[in-house]
């Protein structure tokens, strides 16, 4: 069964900084991953999906890297913004399965 | 591009009572899926459906049921609401099955049930 794990499950930074966060899969054998942003109240809000043959994917200042064989991806954040501030979620897509199992998180507040 | 739409965004219901949420897209998406989210729990996969007509039970269906008639819509039922079913409930679409290759996920704004 596939279990996706994120930690940290809280971080706190300084306006500027660069940031990565981390998702671990026990199950290598997915499709993809996909990278989500969660307001407060709201619902998710794609960032960035990397296919199971590809190393990463960039959009602006993110950029998200997939390792299957040590069942390891980040996000990196660069340059990091007040408006940031937000929870990030993981999830994988499973080869076997027709299922996008989620990660409980990430909840990130960057200070100005 | 409304996207993916649920209605209502908020409801309160009493034990017992029966309830639809409302799931709608307009992308023309194959699949689409109803998690639920909890505190500490994540978010964790009720039902889903992979074409008009299929559909296949999540992690957590119990409570639930689902019917796919057409390729936009995919309500949730809520058969006789108990507390345990206090949660936020996120419909999600994508182009094709997620298993299938995988595609991008989209969600709704989610819908909030208290239950009483």
């Amino acid at each position: 069964k596939q279990e996706v794990t994120q930690i940290p499950a809280a971080l706190s930074v300084p306006e500027g900084e660069n940031l990565v966060l981390n998702c671990s899969f026990t199950d290598s054998a997915i499709y993809n991953l996909q990278w989500f942003r969660q307001d407060p109240g709201k619902g998710l809000t794609s960032l960035l999906l990397i296919q199971s043959s590809q190393r990463e994917q960039t959009s602006g200042r993110l950029n998200a890297s997939l390792d299957k064989s040590s069942g390891r991806s980040t996000l990196y954040i660069a340059a990091s913004q007040p408006g940031d501030s937000a929870t990030y979620l993981c999830a994988a897509a499973g080869v076997a399965t027709n299922k996008l199992i989620f990660g409980t998180g990430t909840l990130l507040a960057v200070q100005p | 591009n409304a996207g993916v739409t649920q209605t209502p965004k908020f409801q309160v219901l009493k034990t017992g009572q029966s309830m639809t949420l409302q799931c709608a897209q307009d992308m023309n998406h194959e699949y689409m899926s109803w998690y639920r989210q909890d505190p500490g729990m994540g978010l964790r996969l009720i039902h889903y459906s992979v074409g008009a007509g299929i559909t296949d039970q999540g992690e957590v269906p119990n409570g639930y049921n689902v019917s796919r008639s057409t390729t936009e819509d995919f309500p949730l039922r809520l058969l006789s609401a108990a507390p345990s079913q206090t949660s936020v409930y996120f419909c999600a679409s994508s182009y094709r099955a997620v298993g299938g290759g995988g595609t991008e996920a989209f969600f709704g704004q989610g819908t909030r049930l208290t239950v009483v």
